[in-house]
């Protein structure tokens, strides 16, 4: 199966401030995807990042807060920009493998204090 | 959209036992049900899936069932092992062009020696 490197792979910011997570994969994909897992909580898409194309956001995520990259087919970064404590979450990307399934990196737990 | 419900939030059982957890969804043209595993510090680990075209798949000790008429769909650990302590998240999808997964509310369990 795929893997998925992210960075940082945890984070202690100030309020106000931003954070870029990268996220690399091993080989070429179409698709990547990021989502946010809240202190206990589920997790939950914030958007789909194509290569060559704007990232499309999940109901209740906007690019200014959460702008994407996508340069190349295995690369991505996600911003999380203006800090709140509320967004204090884990962060991961994840790929579709097709018959594998999606495989998920590790997270970047940040907190915003 | 999808809604996915899980149950029980926490399970106790002794090594040795089997463990049920059981999800429901909303939209029935959901066609895709993948298990998360999540141990601590990490990302989602893929253990098993099933697609609406069967109604069980096995793989050593865990087994998914999907009853696509009530809309539910369970995850199965026999011959527990304390290893198997995680929390364990199913997800719903949709063939939209890509599977947009989303999940349950996560099952904390836990295998006692």
């Amino acid at each position: 199966s795929a893997v998925i490197s992210q960075k940082p792979s945890r984070d202690i910011c100030q309020r106000g401030t931003s954070l870029t997570i990268q996220c690399q994969v091993d080989s070429q994909v179409t698709m990547m995807f990021w989502y946010r897992q809240q202190p206990g909580q589920s997790l939950t898409l914030i958007a789909t990042a194509n290569q060559g194309s704007e990232a499309t956001y999940e109901s209740g995520f906007v690019i200014d807060k959460f702008p994407i990259s996508r340069p190349n087919l295995t690369f991505s970064t996600l911003t999380v920009s203006n800090m709140s404590p509320e967004d204090s979450s884990i962060y991961l990307c994840s790929v579709d493998r097709g018959s594998y399934g999606y495989t998920f990196g590790s997270g970047t737990r940040l907190t915003v204090v | 959209g999808e809604n996915v419900e899980q149950h029980p939030s926490t399970l106790s059982v002794q090594e040795g036992d089997s463990a049920v957890i059981k999800c429901t969804y909303s939209d029935s043209a959901s066609n895709y049900f993948p298990w998360y595993k999540q141990e601590l510090g990490k990302g989602p680990q893929l253990i098993i899936d099933i697609r609406s075209n069967v109604g069980e798949k096995k793989d050593q000790r865990i087994a998914v069932t999907l009853n696509k008429t009530a809309k539910h769909f369970s995850l199965h650990i026999t011959e527990t092992q304390p290893e198997d302590s995680a929390v364990y998240f199913c997800a719903a999808s949709i063939d939209t062009g890509f599977q947009k997964l989303v999940f349950g509310t996560g099952t904390r369990l836990l295998v006692s020696p």
